[in-house]
């Protein structure tokens, strides 16, 4: 089965570190989501990519993240400086669109904790 | 967008029908009702999704009512492993532009 890749699974570091999380969509696959999910806050959109351009990332901190797609197998995220209130676990799902009734794929997730 | 509502938390006693409700009554004529459920620690899984009739898959069942108002998940032998948050969801649908929204989603445990 096709799977979304996401690296590292796990990452823990330092307040004000730099920390870079990598999805790989599913081959084929023109629309890249990133979401945080935390206990009290649910799934939360931060950004949203079709066709490697971003099409909205209202969710995302501004000053801090930035999400980006070198190219269609590719997609990162990163915080610079990371704080201990962005401990969660960040998702990565791609699908295809417009195409009515494609489902979302998820990855596994990144889990980091910031000290 | 439409908005989905379900109920917090749900229980139900293994090998029987879990019936999972969610309510979406300002849902558009062109969006689908999509169902996920995340086991925990994983990323969150599709189950299966629908128009306007109901939808049978290997996983689960929809029924969607005939003013689309409502749906509810069905598991049709509910096991330990479907232990899981279930999130209902409706796709905003516009072909240009189509955030994935979810919402808390309900907790079902399936009971031995």
């Amino acid at each position: 089965d096709a799977r979304v890749t996401q690296t590292p699974r796990h990452k823990v570091t330092e307040m004000g570190q730099e920390v870079t999380m990598r999805c790989q969509p599913i081959l084929g696959h023109n629309t890249v989501f990133w979401y945080r999910q935390t206990m009290m806050q649910g799934l939360e959109l931060l950004a949203y990519f079709r066709n490697r351009a971003p099409l909205d990332d209202s969710g995302m901190p501004k000053d801090r993240f930035s999400a980006e797609m070198p190219d269609a197998t590719l997609a990162t995220l990163k915080i610079q400086p990371s704080e201990p209130r962005d401990s969660a676990v960040y998702f990565c799902a791609s699908g295809f669109q417009p195409l009515r009734g494609s489902p979302l794929h998820f990855g596994n997730g990144t889990r980091l904790t910031v000290t | 967008d439409a908005k989905t509502t379900q109920p917090p938390s749900m229980d139900c006693a293994e090998g029987r029908a879990a019936n999972l409700p969610c309510n979406h009554s300002t849902i558009s004529g062109n969006e689908y009702v999509y169902w996920y459920r995340q086991i925990h620690s994983q990323g969150p899984q599709y189950i299966i999704h629908g128009l306007k009739n109901n939808e049978t898959n290997e996983m689960a069942s929809l029924i969607i009512t005939e003013d689309r108002k409502s749906s509810t998940l069905i598991l049709p032998h509910a096991t330990l492993r479907d232990t899981a948050v279930y999130y209902c969801i409706v796709r905003v649908g516009k072909t240009s532009y189509d955030k994935v929204i979810f919402g808390p989603g309900t907790s079902l445990s399936v009971i031995p």
